[in-house]
């Protein structure tokens, strides 16, 4: 089955600064990489996906790259804001089973 | 408000006993999801449907039965609890396999 890494597990950013959330991942046939947002007691929530046969998708300060022959894909935060902070959690999907990533706790510092 | 309903918000159950975690959502979406979260590990698939009358196990299912006899309902049963499903379960429900998951509130089960 599919194997989601992510790296780091724990960032700290100063407001205004970019954040950088990369994942690997091991099923080459893995073609669906959603980016969840998760809050304090919260569900986590969808803020971007990609599919393989996209390279990049932006949505505001929100970007996710993705490198198929690399097996690796990364969230980029532009001018973090202190909402923000959060768990971001990766995953990836060849089908109907997602593999998520164990998440990284961002910290927007003010 | 259109979306996913969990119950109960949380529990606190004694080992051995029977609980089910009930899910209704209103997207009329074919496929539902159900994972824990446990500190450290993220989400963990425990069984899936890609329709009504369809189920599937996922990564993590082995003490969890479900059923899906509708489209709306996606109830999991533990059937003898042990503190070791100790979690907080989410449901979740995609229009088609392979689509954005949304995701239900959660529902925090405690084992004693």
């Amino acid at each position: 089955g599919e194997n989601v890494e992510q790296h780091p597990s724990t960032l700290s950013v100063q407001e205004g600064d970019s954040a950088v959330i990369k994942c690997t991942y091991s099923d080459s046939a893995s073609n669906y990489f959603p980016w969840y947002k998760q809050e304090l007691g919260k569900r986590p929530q969808l803020i971007i996906d990609i599919r393989s046969n996209v390279g990049e998708k932006k949505d505001q300060r929100i970007a996710v790259t993705l490198n198929k022959t690399a097996k690796h894909f990364s969230l980029h935060i532009t001018e973090t804001q202190p909402e923000d902070s959060a768990v971001y959690f990766c995953a990836g999907s060849n089908d109907y089973k997602l593999s998520f990533g164990a998440g990284t706790t961002v910290t927007v510092r003010a | 408000i259109a979306g996913i309903t969990q119950a109960p918000t949380s529990q606190i159950l004694a080992a051995g006993r029977r609980m089910t975690l009930r899910c209704t959502q209103d997207m009329r979406h074919n496929a539902m999801y159900w994972y824990r979260q446990d500190l450290g590990l993220g989400l963990r698939l425990i069984h899936y449907s890609n329709t009504a009358g369809t189920t599937g196990k996922g990564e993590v299912p082995d003490g969890y039965s479900v059923s899906r006899a509708n489209t709306d309902d996606f109830p999991l049963t533990l059937a003898s609890a042990v503190p070791s499903q100790t979690s907080v379960y989410f449901c979740a429900s995609s229009d088609w396999v392979g689509q954005p998951q949304h995701f239900g509130d959660g529902t925090r089960l405690s084992i004693l």
